[in-house]
């Protein structure tokens, strides 16, 4: 079967740094994906990868080791407005669809 | 990125009857799917939308109760069929290009309720 774990909930204050993990098993894999859902929202994509590294986008970095099925999202310089739902997904290479992880509440306090 | 419109945007309905979401995108886009998620869970794929022939279903899920049809590369439609209470849940049409970093985009989801 396949299964994303994640922490389910995460909190932090305002201005600090934190890390959101998930760990994978999948028939098949073509990248890692983050997604942030804001409550009431839609999933919105945040960034992806496909090789072995750190990704950075602005605040937020992805980073993937395949050899030990894991990847991480940090979040750095933490505001209320990223207080969301955040959602790793592995793309499954041969049919295109994506599997979303159990996802992580993060709660940013002021 | 696609701009995805999903109709209705939330609606209430009697058990045993049928409920059909639309999902229009203002671009052809590859691939296209059908997400579940109830309230504070996770994204859970029904189905994979293919143009001209008949949805491929994951597990747990199957076309008596969930026909989707994608006539072209912009359109498709879910229908939950009669319904139950259990069914009551958010439903997502997401897309995306299918090849290398092309990631998903999402409809803004129908809430449905079931009494």
């Amino acid at each position: 079967g396949q299964s994303l774990e994640q922490p389910s909930e995460v909190t932090a204050v305002e201005g600090a740094i934190v890390q959101i993990n998930c760990t994978y098993q999948t028939s098949g894999f073509y990248g890692l994906s983050w997604y942030q859902q804001h409550d009431g929202g839609a999933p919105t994509f945040l960034s992806y990868n496909a090789l072995d590294g750190l990704e950075e986008t602005g605040r937020f970095s992805s980073f993937l080791s395949r050899s030990d099925s894991y990847g991480y999202l940090l979040l750095q310089e933490l505001q209320m407005k990223d207080s969301a739902s955040y959602f790793c997904a592995v793309r499954d290479g041969g049919s295109y669809k994506y599997i979303f992880g159990t996802g992580t509440r993060l709660k940013v306090l002021a | 990125s696609a701009v995805i419109s999903q109709k209705p945007s939330r609606d209430i309905c009697q058990r045993g009857t049928s409920l059909t979401i639309q999902c229009q995108v203002d671009s052809q886009v590859t691939m296209m799917f059908w997400y579940r998620q109830q309230p504070g869970q996770s994204l859970t794929l029904i189905a994979t939308a293919n143009q001209g022939s008949e949805a491929t279903y994951e597990s747990g899920f199957v076309i008596d109760k969930f026909p989707i049809s994608r006539p072209n590369l912009t359109f498709s439609t879910l229908t939950v069929s009669n319904m139950s209470p259990e069914d009551s849940s958010i439903y997502l049409c997401s897309v995306s290009q299918g090849q290398g970093k092309s990631p998903l985009h999402f409809g803004n989801g129908t809430r449905l309720t079931v009494t």
